[in-house]
């Protein structure tokens, strides 16, 4: 069974960069047969889809968020990683890394997510 | 990009009751790639619907999802406790970016 779970700052000031590390286990990163993904949830609010990374280091972005956007993988580490440039109050969010399968699939597995507060 | 809306945002309804939410979409959804998520306080969406149509695996027959084109709905045929929580529509075609509807919160009468 796959897990995925994010790691990084909870608190990150403006105009700063956030940078969050989702470690993947009971499964390779390097499977090729999967996106690995970050989606985002402001509190109370509804899901942003911020981007996703394929193993070759392919990836694709959100157009709103994509000026301010980096997402990496460390297929030695297991890991992929976000990084949001310039933030502001309105990045405030629980983020969560996810799974697609290759192919135009929902998203299968979740983390657990971890809350990001922008504020000095 | 497609733009999903749910209605309605909040429905409230007792256990044993049937569900309808609803999720429409700006433009056609390719192939019905069409996904419906449950989200309880505090934790992840839990992927309940894909396809438009077809259950993730070990979700209850209580949950069916249908629709093609812009409209898509899903039914709760017989409300538990336990489904009461806030259910998001997804599309997922081949082009990114992925898009979310608002939500529907289902909560108790």
């Amino acid at each position: 069974q796959v897990q995925l779970q994010e790691s990084g700052p909870g608190l990150v000031k403006p105009s700063q960069t956030l940078s969050l590390t989702c470690t993947v286990s009971g499964g390779s990163i390097s499977s090729g047969s999967y996106y690995w993904s970050w989606i985002r949830q402001p509190a109370g609010k509804g899901l942003e889809w911020i981007g996703r990374i394929y193993t070759s280091g392919s990836t694709n972005y959100n157009p709103s968020l994509k000026s301010r956007v980096t997402i990496s993988v460390d297929t030695s580490k297991n890991q992929f990683s976000l990084k949001l440039s310039s933030v502001t109050a309105a990045d405030t969010a629980v983020y969560y890394c996810a799974r697609e399968k290759v192919g135009a699939n929902p998203v299968d597995y979740w983390g657990q997510g971890t809350l990001v507060t922008v504020s000095s | 990009e497609i733009v999903l809306t749910q209605s309605p945002g909040t429905l409230s309804l007792s256990p044993g009751e049937r569900a309808t939410l609803s999720c429409r979409a700006s433009q056609s959804v390719s192939s019905s790639y069409l996904a419906w998520y449950q989200q309880k306080p505090g934790q992840a969406p839990r992927l309940l619907i894909y396809g438009a149509s077809s259950r993730a695996t070990g979700i209850p027959d209580r949950f069916s999802g249908s629709g093609s084109g812009t409209d898509f709905t899903l039914t709760i045929s017989r409300l538990e406790p336990e489904d009461f929580a806030v259910y998001y529509c997804q599309q997922y075609g081949s082009s990114p970016p992925i898009t979310f509807g608002p939500g529907t919160k289902v909560d108790i009468k």
